[in-house]
């Protein structure tokens, strides 16, 4: 599985613009870029994902690179309820693969008044 | 739509005692599904993955088993637990393999909390 790199903590100001990076140096060309977070004690959330084209969703843009080695997840205008651990995830689409998600330890944004 | 539900949200159990979590999904057919653990904050570790009844892998060897006696019940199991073993539980779902084109997007329960004491 490629495995990716994000820092591990991030502050953002409420109203601004929260850019999350992340690296995925050996990601292959039939696998996605996915984004999750997490806010404390809940189960992880699906944010967005994307193969090839940037996308946008009511949630957040996902802009990635051309080469497809990193990846950037945007929330436009970030809130206090942002706060959370973010994960990006680089997952097999093959069909013989079982779908896994392998977490990494994630980037923890926090929003702040 | 699909729901996933997960319990018991909370557990304490003493070392050597049994254990069994349940999951079921609703709203879905032959959903591939998951069990995660999280120990100590973040960073989840992926247990077991099942893409159908009776077919389970497991990612890591340890203390734990899985189960998928139904299309939509995933049961995590151990005979004895360990101290090791306290954490958090999540239990994902995600697409069919045939509906792959979407890509492994999965929603997760709410998890179980479990103290081994």
């Amino acid at each position: 599985d490629a495995k990716t790199t994000q820092p591990p903590s991030m502050d953002c100001a409420e109203g601004r613009a929260a850019n999350l990076p992340c690296n995925h140096s050996t990601i292959s060309g039939n696998e996605y870029v996915y984004w999750y977070r997490q806010i404390h004690s809940q189960g992880p959330q699906y944010i967005i994902h994307g193969l090839k084209n940037n996308e946008t969703n009511e949630m957040a843009s996902l802009i990635i690179t051309e080469d497809r080695k990193s990846s950037t997840l945007i929330l436009p205008h970030a809130t206090l309820r942002d706060t959370a651990v973010y994960y990006c995830i680089v997952g097999k689409g093959k069909y013989n693969q079982g779908g896994k998600l392998i977490f990494g330890q994630g980037t923890e944004l926090s929003v702040k008044p | 739509s699909q729901t996933i539900h997960q319990w018991p949200a909370t557990l304490v159990q003493p070392v050597g005692s049994p254990l069994s979590l349940e999951c079921t999904v609703e709203g879905t057919s032959n959903p591939n599904l998951y069990w995660y653990r999280q120990a100590a904050g973040r960073g989840l570790q992926l247990l077991f993955y099942s893409v159908g009844i009776g077919q389970i892998s497991s990612e890591v060897p340890q203390n734990l088993s899985a189960s998928r006696p139904q299309d939509r019940q995933f049961i995590l199991s151990s005979k004895k637990l360990l101290l090791s073993d306290s954490g958090f539980y999540l239990c994902a779902w995600s697409v069919p393999l045939w509906d792959r084109g979407r890509g492994t997007e999965a929603f997760f329960g709410q998890g179980t909390r479990l103290t081994v004491v």
